[in-house]
C-alpha cells in the first residue's frame, strides 16, 4: 500500500511569512495528488487537484507542485484565515490514503 | 447548487450495524465516483472507500481497517450512495463524510458513535 507522509506535522508562522508543506509518497503516484484545507467547524476544502491545478476560488497565494513521490504546498504570504490543517491525498490507486495532516497556526 | 447530505449516523453498540446514506443533488451523480472519508475525534482524515460510476465499472475499493466489514453501494435512480457498516468497533467512531474528489464536493458529515 502507498503511504503518504507529510512534514512538518505542525508549524507556527507569522502573518506574511512564506510557508511550505511537503508530502512524500512511498511510491510514485504521477501527479495524482490532491491538497485539502480543513478549518475547524467546516468541511474540508479542495485546494489542488493533479498536484498543481488550483481550484476555483482558492487564493493565488497558494501554490502546489511536484510529481512522482515528492510534492509541495506553498502559501506565499500567510494570512490569518489560512489557519487550518492541510492534508495531501493520493488518488492514483487504492488505498487512496491521506497524509497525517499539517496543522498551521499563526505565531 | 451542489449538495451532499449524509444521514443515518447514531449510537450503536460494538458488533452492531449501521447504514449511512448520502443524497446528492446539483450535479450528474451517475457519472460521479463517490468516496467515503471519516475523521475520528482528535484524528486526521481517513479514506474509507470509493465506488466508481457504473460506466466505469461500478467497482469499489476499501481501506484495510474496514475491508470485509463495510460495503459501499449506489442507487443512481435516487442519486444516493450508501455505506453499510457491520461488526462495528469502538475505533469506527468518527464523523463520516461523503465526497466527490474531482469536483471537491463534500457533505457536512454524519456522526457515528460505537460504544457500549
Amino acid at each position: 500500500d502507498i503511504q503518504m507522509t507529510q512534514s512538518p506535522s505542525s508549524l507556527s508562522a507569522s502573518v506574511g511569512d512564506r510557508v511550505t508543506i511537503t508530502c512524500r509518497a512511498s511510491q510514485g503516484i504521477s501527479n495524482n495528488l490532491a491538497w485539502f484545507q480543513h478549518t475547524p467547524g467546516k468541511v474540508p476544502k479542495l485546494l489542488f487537484f493533479a498536484a498543481s491545478t488550483l481550484q476555483s476560488g482558492v487564493p493565488s497565494r497558494f501554490s502546489g507542485s511536484g510529481s512522482g513521490t515528492d510534492f509541495t504546498l506553498t502559501i506565499s504570504s500567510l494570512q490569518p484565515e489560512d489557519v487550518a490543517t492541510y492534508y495531501c491525498q493520493n488518488y492514483n490507486s487504492a488505498p487512496r490514503t491521506f497524509g497525517q495532516g499539517t496543522k498551521v497556526e499563526i505565531k | 447548487e451542489v449538495q451532499l447530505v449524509e444521514s443515518g449516523g447514531g449510537l450503536v453498540k460494538p458488533g452492531g450495524s449501521l447504514r449511512l446514506s448520502c443524497a446528492a443533488s446539483g450535479f450528474t451523480f451517475s457519472n460521479a465516483w463517490m468516496t467515503w472519508v471519516r475523521q475520528a475525534p482528535g484524528k486526521g482524515l481517513e479514506w474509507v472507500g470509493l465506488i466508481k460510476s457504473r460506466t466505469d465499472g461500478g467497482t469499489t475499493d476499501y481501506a484495510a481497517p474496514v475491508k470485509g466489514r463495510f460495503t459501499i453501494s449506489r442507487d443512481d435512480s435516487r442519486n444516493t450512495v450508501y455505506l453499510e457498516m457491520h461488526s462495528l468497533k469502538t475505533e469506527d467512531t468518527a464523523v463520516y463524510y461523503c465526497m466527490n474528489l474531482y469536483f471537491g464536493y463534500w457533505g457536512l458529515g454524519t456522526v457515528v458513535t460505537v460504544s457500549s
